[in-house]
């Protein structure tokens, strides 16, 4: 079976400063596709930013980026100039031909002000 | 379109009772997925159909659990009878197929509580 690994359940960090949450996967396929959903406390899962496994080029979204290492099967987010609104659970996912939508157990970010 | 529609937002129900959530995806979207959410385990995929169909159901925890989709715009998830480990946030999603890494929309969940 497909997992999806989150190994930091908490994580914080200075408003205006840059965070980073981990995220690894274990499959054996070729062709798959990975997602970070952010859920603010209004309980609403939000895309955020999402990377085709055949791209080597990382995943870009304004202030969001990613690094994605294939043969690693490691998948983190990069929050720059984080702002208060960024306080939420994230969620990494993975999804291929295969198996839909697997999720990790999320990391909460906190952001202080 | 509205997005995907669960109900209730919240359900508050005596163990050994039946509860029923429902859920309406985005029109035209020929996946649905249910997800369970708790602290523990995160987001756990319970069910998918794919056009109307029960695709992977290996993630239903026993056969309390049971989940229906009648027509394309409709979902159930049932479970009877409830107990209190039942207690989570239950999510429905949709999404328009599967190529192109097309992400799932999520309902706003339901919020379960068994007493």
């Amino acid at each position: 079976a497909q997992t999806v690994t989150q190994s930091q359940p908490e994580m914080s960090v200075q408003e205006a400063e840059t965070v980073t949450l981990s995220c690894t996967y274990d499959t054996s396929e070729s062709d798959y596709y990975l997602f970070w959903y952010k859920q603010p406390p209004s309980r609403q899962m939000i895309l955020v930013i999402r990377q085709e496994a055949y791209k080597q080029q990382n995943a870009t979204e304004n202030r969001f980026s990613v690094n994605f290492q294939k043969a690693a099967k490691s998948f983190s987010l990069k929050i720059s100039d984080s702002q208060l609104g960024d306080a939420a659970m994230y969620f990494c996912a993975f999804t291929s031909g295969t198996y839909k939508y697997i999720f990790g157990t999320g990391t909460r970010l906190k952001v202080l002000a | 379109d509205a997005g995907v529609i669960q109900s209730p937002r919240h359900e508050v129900t005596e163990m050994g009772q039946e509860v029923t959530l429902r859920c309406k995806p985005i029109s035209g979207h020929d996946y649905l997925f249910w997800y369970r959410q708790t602290m523990m385990r995160g987001l756990e995929l319970l069910i998918y159909f794919n056009n109307n169909v029960p695709i992977d159901d290996s993630g239903m925890p026993e056969d309390r659990f049971s989940a229906k989709m009648p027509n394309a715009s409709f979902s159930t998830l049932k479970i009877q009878p409830s107990e209190p480990r039942d207690s989570a946030v239950y999510f429905c999603a949709s999404s328009l197929g599967l190529q192109g890494g097309t992400e799932a929309f999520f309902g706003q969940g339901t919020r379960l509580t068994v007493v």
